[in-house]
């Protein structure tokens, strides 16, 4: 068990609907990262925040958004879904936002199944 | 835009049997992770490697990191069916965000 919690493990909704993704980070640790698995475009770095603020975008859709909250949870926002918005959504915590620093591992939740239909 | 290559994407061995993963990258990074994963699951860790030259082994897996060369490789010495995995990995920028790589599928084979 990493420490990192994400809720719900499976999710199953239709096309145009709105879905939140919960992720609980470990304690202790001020970023959180989402990524998404998908068999076409393999693992994506999302988004980043780091003890609240937004740090750094990867590949997320202008539909995607996120937020992280004072308890330094997260939840991942994903609106009008398409079927191709089906994956593994994946959160990550750690300590640190910036390297170089000793420890710099990132520990992942179980992840979220989405599937959009 | 940062690459992140590996190779093979598709491995089957037979246990007792040797073999190396490459993971090529395309930008300036001293820190490269290891991550296995099993069908359906998470991520789990294996290796952070933080500067060149460094070499980290745990049981059956050895891996490596040339910043110079931009190459990293993890080496399976005398496989065993419980390695059978997806091997990920992931170069770190300085914002901590991790770029993947496309995962070989590790078979092994009794």
């Amino acid at each position: 068990d990493s420490g990192v919690t994400q809720t719900p493990k499976h999710l199953i909704t239709a096309t145009g609907q709105r879905v939140t993704l919960r992720c609980s980070p470990r304690s202790g640790d001020l970023s959180v990262y989402w990524y998404q698995q998908s068999l076409d475009q393999g693992l994506q770095f999302l988004i980043q925040y780091y003890n609240g603020e937004e740090r750094a975008k990867g590949n997320i859709l202008e539909r995607f958004s996120a937020q992280q909250f004072p308890d330094l949870h997260s939840e991942l926002n994903l609106s009008s879904l398409e079927l191709g918005d089906s994956a593994l959504y994946f959160c990550a915590s750690s300590v640190f936002d910036r390297a170089p620093l000793l420890n710099t591992e990132a520990f992942f939740g179980q992840g979220t199944r989405l599937t959009v239909v | 835009e940062l690459k992140v290559e590996q190779n093979p994407l598709f491995l089957s061995m037979q246990e007792g049997k040797n073999y190396t993963i490459y993971c090529d990258y395309s930008t300036t990074s001293d820190r490269l992770y290891w991550y296995r994963q099993d069908p359906g699951k998470s991520l789990e860790s294996l290796f952070v490697l933080l500067s060149n030259g460094a070499v980290k082994q745990e049981g059956r897996l050895m891996a490596s990191l040339d910043t110079k060369a931009r190459l990293s490789t993890l080496h399976i010495t005398a496989a065993v069916h419980d390695l059978s995995a997806t091997y990920f990995c992931a170069v770190a920028l300085t914002g901590n965000q991790f770029y993947f790589g496309t995962g070989t599928s590790l078979t092994v084979i009794p």
